[in-house]
């Protein structure tokens, strides 16, 4: 089973302010690593997949990098809406299909 | 538009059963994988299980094999979620969710239903 890793837990930002997170795969996952937003009450919200490559309406403020067992997500600039936790997965290796633990983005 | 309602989350008491639904409409069932998601409270997601776009794969997280028995019904559009020999463990909104790509593309999800919210409590 491949184990994703998110960091921080917790990253405290100012609107405006760049965002990033990190998601560490335990082997490669090649470029299989999609993100997504969660906010509170909701469902998942499909952001990035293929590592970098923004699902259907979702703003250019939100980029993907990396491949194989490194990834970033990075916000540009942080707008109210953005304040969620966000998760990534990998669908490289599968059975299971492995989320992250997620890193929850608060108002600094 | 693309719609994944979910049902049939209830409490229930360690070691019984219940069947979760989700029914689909706005796309044509039988070209997407769905799968099956969940998140206990004030945690993260989890993979439970899933079922290929042609119906042929069946595929379930260690956690609940042997206990969990994923199936559709393409004449309804809807997908299910049998649970049996239910743990406390167990407890979480149950979501499904739909692969973003047709004929068994890489299965990240672009559309999730509201989730049902399964409690196993004694």
């Amino acid at each position: 089973e491949i184990v994703m890793t998110q960091s921080p837990a917790t990253l405290s930002v100012s609107p405006g302010e760049r965002a990033t997170l990190s998601c560490r795969a335990s082997q490669s996952v090649s470029s299989s690593l999609a993100w997504y937003q969660q906010k509170p009450g909701q469902a998942p919200r499909l952001l990035i997949y293929g590592a970098s490559t923004r699902a259907t309406g979702i703003p250019a403020r939100f980029s993907g990098s990396g491949s194989g067992t490194e990834f970033t997500l990075t916000i540009s600039s942080l707008q109210s809406e953005d304040f969620a936790v966000y998760y990534c997965q990998q669908y490289k290796s599968w059975p299971p299909l492995t989320f992250g633990g997620g890193t929850k983005v608060e108002i600094k | 538009q693309v719609q994944l309602v979910e049902s049939g989350g209830d409490v229930v008491q360690p070691g019984r059963s219940l069947r979760l639904s989700c029914a689909t409409s706005g796309f044509t069932f039988t070209t997407y994988g769905v799968h099956w998601v969940r998140q206990a409270p004030g945690k993260g997601l989890e993979w439970v299980a899933g079922i290929s776009y042609d119906g042929s794969e069946k595929y379930y997280a260690d956690s609940v094999k042997g206990r969990f028995s994923i199936s559709r019904d393409i004449s309804k559009n809807t997908l299910y979620l049998q649970l049996d020999s239910l743990n406390s463990g167990d407890t979480a909104l149950y979501y499904c969710a739909r692969e973003s790509g047709a004929h068994g593309s890489l299965p990240r999800f672009d559309h999730w239903g509201q989730g049902t919210l399964v409690t196993v409590s004694s």
